[in-house]
């Protein structure tokens, strides 16, 4: 699987945007880019995924290169609760198993 | 639509015990993966299967470890003989297909060896 490549921490006060950036140079044509992100002593929890476009929902953004290499998770409006690590995934639907590769992430901390 | 479950939340086990983690996917899932978080590490994959059937277990412990996904009812993973160094949480995720598709993970067994 394509490895990613992620800040090991970033800051944010509350209120304020959030970009989170993500380094993917040897994604291949079929691998979709996942976010997941990991609270305190819960479980990973799927935040957005996407292709090629970017893609909204109600939790965040992804904003991804045109060449795919990167991209990156915008949280319009960061709050205390989303003090968390950050994981950026790829995933092949063409032949993967289907098992997630976490690596390190990338914890953000809110400030009040 | 509940979640998925998974229990206990808290384990203890003395060395040389066995352990067993229960994991109760989404309804309509069939698919179920574990992970396994080492303290201050991150979540590493142990083993994925479909009702009945292990579909890749690369990432198991070859000695000790094993999982189960029966047709009826939770899936389980079994460690025996417990040593300090399986004191970990892990991890159960469901989806429903089993091509990289959105998971859905519980909150964890967290496991204590003393």
């Amino acid at each position: 699987d394509a490895k990613t490549t992620q800040p090991n921490s970033m800051e944010s006060n509350e209120e304020e945007p959030v970009h989170l950036p993500c380094n993917h140079s040897t994604i291949s044509g079929t691998d979709y880019i996942h976010w997941y992100r990991q609270l305190p002593s819960q479980g990973p929890e799927y935040v957005i995924h996407g292709l090629t476009s970017n893609v909204n929902n109600r939790m965040a953004s992804l904003a991804i290169a045109e060449d795919r290499k990167s991209s990156t998770l915008i949280l319009h409006r960061a709050t205390l609760r989303d003090a968390a690590v950050y994981y950026c995934i790829l995933t092949n639907y063409g032949g993967s198993q289907g098992n997630l590769i976490f690596g390190k992430g990338t914890k953000l901390s809110v400030k009040p | 639509n509940a979640g998925v479950m998974q229990n206990p939340r808290h384990l203890v086990r003395r060395r040389g015990q066995e352990a067993r983690l229960r994991c109760s996917p989404m309804k309509g899932h069939s698919h179920v993966y574990w992970y396994r978080q080492l303290p201050e590490e991150g979540l590493k994959f142990m083993v994925y299967l479909q009702k009945e059937n292990i579909i890749d277990e690369s990432g198991m412990p070859k000695e000790r470890f094993s999982a189960e996904f029966p047709k009826e009812g939770p899936s389980i993973l079994r460690i025996q003989q417990v040593v300090r160094g399986d004191s970990a949480a892990y991890f159960c995720a469901s989806s429903p297909s089993g091509h990289g598709t959105e998971a859905f993970f519980g909150q964890g067994t967290r496991l204590t060896v003393v």
